[in-house]
């Protein structure tokens, strides 16, 4: 079964940092394009950012509005994605999902970790 | 930068009927950048249409994408209870990574 479980999630104050993890199973990780996707209370899907997988260069993509803030990694040994959040804002809060990109969609989606910035 | 408008917010149906769903770009993009999520309260989204008429694994064909350039419609043939949920749609840009649309909610009537 083809799975992405999230964790990491939490309660922090504007200023601080959080790092998500997500492991993956059920398919080959290291030639996975991931994703994270974040949902704000009672909103829209937004895009954070992505990386490529090793052999198409492991680039990073990142939406404007965590840029500079936020970066992502991955182990390929650990079939683990992460996401380093720094210096959090409140208009950070959201569900956080870990996202597999296949072609120009997203075919697969973590349950989801809720992280709330809050002072 | 891509935007996409979906319309109507908000879609009141009931079981049986047929729903079209909108999904307008602020300038032309290709087909197959073109994909469409149902998510349901609570949970995450799931993948239904890509390359904008092509259906997701499982998927039954009630579901149907069509479209091209701007503009771009998610087609749900006959509803069933089970449907009714949250519709995006999304644009992937090559370096701008994903952009979705604000979505549609489908509700029961």
């Amino acid at each position: 079964e083809v799975q992405l479980v999230e964790s990491g999630g939490g309660l922090v104050k504007p200023g601080e940092s959080l790092r998500l993890s997500c492991v993956a199973s059920g398919f080959t990780f290291s030639n996975a394009w991931m994703s994270w996707v974040r949902q704000a209370p009672g909103k829209g899907l937004e895009w954070v950012g992505r990386i490529k997988s090793k052999t198409d260069g492991e680039t990073r993509d990142f939406a404007a509005p965590v840029k500079g803030r936020f970066t992502i990694s991955r182990d390929d040994s650990q079939n683990t994605l992460y996401l380093q959040m720094n210096s959090l804002k409140i208009e950070d809060t959201a569900v956080y999902y870990c996202t597999k990109n296949k072609g120009y969609g997203i075919d697969v989606w973590g349950q989801g970790t809720t992280v709330t910035v809050s002072s | 930068e891509i935007v996409l408008t979906q319309s109507p917010g908000t879609l009141s149906l009931s079981p049986g009927e047929r729903a079209t769903l909108s999904c307008r770009a602020s300038q032309s993009i290709s087909s197959s950048y073109l994909a469409w999520y149902q998510q349901k309260l609570g949970q995450a989204p799931r993948l239904l249409i890509y390359g904008a008429s092509s259906r997701a694994t499982g998927i039954p064909d009630r579901f149907s994408g069509s479209g091209s350039g701007t503009d771009f419609t998610l087609t749900i043939s006959r509803l069933e209870p089970e449907d009714f949920a949250v519709y995006y749609c999304q644009e992937y840009g090559i370096s701008l990574g994903y952009t979705f649309g604000q979505g549609t909610k489908l509700e029961i009537k």
